[in-house]
């Protein structure tokens, strides 16, 4: 059974640093084909996909918010940490990780989904 | 970067009558497209990928067609938990996988 986990803060400051983590289990990131990605959602908004990083730790952004996310893994611990630089008001959202698998060339779709986590940026 | 475009934005039905929604990209795809379905306060759950196919566990009211840039969810005898939002996803050109605006469903 594939579950994830987000956990993180609820409010940051303007011009901090978020730091979420992503904790899963059901499946590995050491396990050739899979992926964790991060999605996020402002209220009543869209969602907007910000990053991955997959078994092999190739790491993709989102190219408008390169700049400001880092994305790591800790394999041991079955966890994906994202962080976001510089946070403003517009970046208030709820956080989602994701799992996603690589077959034949691919990255496939986005099959689990955390609960989420509501971040909201005000000082 | 792939521009999805939804419509309607909001489908106002009744129970039972039958749901289509669009989404048309802004570039040819295949078939490489997913649909989404989001409750309130919960996250989204894959319903249909690769246009047409059905992910597990979904009903089989709910069915994908299209191939290119025109795509269609249709939702046959809406049931009352399918009063949600819907959101359509390419992976043709990865990164970045793009979303749909949304289509919401509401009961009329």
């Amino acid at each position: 059974q594939v579950t994830l986990r987000e956990s993180g803060p609820a409010l940051v400051k303007p011009t901090q640093t978020l730091t979420l983590t992503c904790t899963f289990s059901g499946f590995s990131l050491s396990t050739n084909g899979m992926s964790v990605s991060w999605i996020r959602q402002p209220p009543g908004k869209a969602l907007e996909w910000l990053a991955l990083i997959d078994w092999d730790d190739d790491k993709y952004y989102s190219t408008s918010l390169k700049t400001r996310l880092t994305i790591s893994k800790d394999t041991s611990k079955n966890q994906v940490v994202l962080k976001m630089t510089n946070m403003d008001p517009v970046d208030t959202a709820t956080y989602y990780c994701t799992r996603i698998t690589y077959n034949n060339g691919f990255y496939d779709y986005f099959d689990y989904w955390g609960q989420g986590n509501l971040v909201t940026v005000s000082s | 970067e792939v521009v999805l475009t939804q419509s309607p934005a909001t489908l106002s039905l009744s129970p039972g009558e039958t749901a289509t929604l669009s989404c048309r990209a802004s570039q040819p795809i295949s078939n490489y497209l997913a649909w989404y379905q989001q409750k309130p306060g919960q996250a989204p759950r894959l319903l249909i990928y690769d246009a047409s196919n059905r992910a597990t566990g979904i009903p089989a009211r709910f069915s994908g067609s299209g191939s290119g840039t025109d795509f269609t969810l249709t939702i046959s005898s809406l049931e009352p938990e399918d009063f949600a939002v819907y959101f359509c996803q390419q992976r043709a050109n990865w990164p970045p996988p793009t979303f749909g605006g949304g289509t919401k469903v509401e009961i009329k």
